[in-house]
């Protein structure tokens, strides 16, 4: 049972322009959400997070946006950069009856960026 | 800051055997949490540890402990090892206060 969901394998996206990258969790428990990108070889860097008493948050070029009635988050990347190309991951932590749990990932979106 | 560190970086061991990996949080986290990546199953959560106590536990079996050590580092050992034990094994601090987390570069544990 897939609690965060990343449904594109892939995505392909040119040089400048916006790269969108989308999650869907099924876990109503879960408040607090996290973007992390991955090189080949390294561990995940955090990216940006967000709370689930907000909408959108934003740095830099990296701003989430989360619709909670949708169970729904995006990533945009604003514009893409060549050293963008890598494996991101949708995280998602929440509670159950001991208290805050580790952190819940999607499989992975591979971010193609193209000259 | 240093980051957090992870030794060994590479390991390999025959099934059967056991393992210990070791995890330096970065400076002042107090909170370290473990977690297995494979091909399959992606990034799955083992346990998290603060202040030398474990706080929480994902769905792995009991070959799967770790502990932590009063200067915040910690250890995870796995026993009686299989061929699907196999995989990237990543150590994660956390500021108080804060559900951040940032990553080692993991070990990485081929089980022959």
């Amino acid at each position: 049972d897939q609690q965060v969901k990343q449904n594109s394998p892939s995505l392909s996206v040119q040089e400048g322009r916006i790269s969108i990258l989308n999650c869907d969790y099924t876990n109503s428990m879960f408040d607090y959400f996290l973007w992390y990108k991955k090189y080949p070889a390294e561990g995940p860097t955090f990216l940006i997070s967000i709370s689930s008493i907000k909408d959108k948050n934003e740095d830099g070029r990296f701003t989430v946006f989360l619709n909670k009635s949708a169970k729904h988050l995006s990533l945009h990347i604003v514009p893409s950069q060549p050293g963008d190309s890598a494996v991101y991951f949708c995280a998602a932590r929440g509670y159950s009856g001991g208290g805050a749990d580790g952190l819940t990932f999607g499989k992975g979106t591979h971010l193609i960026i193209q000259p | 800051k240093a980051g957090v560190t992870q030794t060994p970086r590479y390991l390999i061991k025959t099934r059967g055997q056991q393992v210990t990996l070791s995890c330096s949080p970065i400076s002042g986290h107090r909170s370290v949490s473990w977690y297995q990546q494979t091909p399959g199953q992606g990034l799955q959560f083992l346990f998290e540890y603060f202040s030398e106590t474990q706080r929480n536990k994902g769905n792995f079996p009991g070959r799967f402990s770790g502990r932590q050590f009063s200067n915040s580092r910690s250890e995870m050992n796995v026993s009686t090892l299989e061929l699907g034990d196999s995989a990237l094994y990543l150590c994660a601090s956390g500021p108080q206060g804060s559900y951040e987390q940032y990553f080692g570069p993991g070990t990485r544990l081929t089980v022959t």
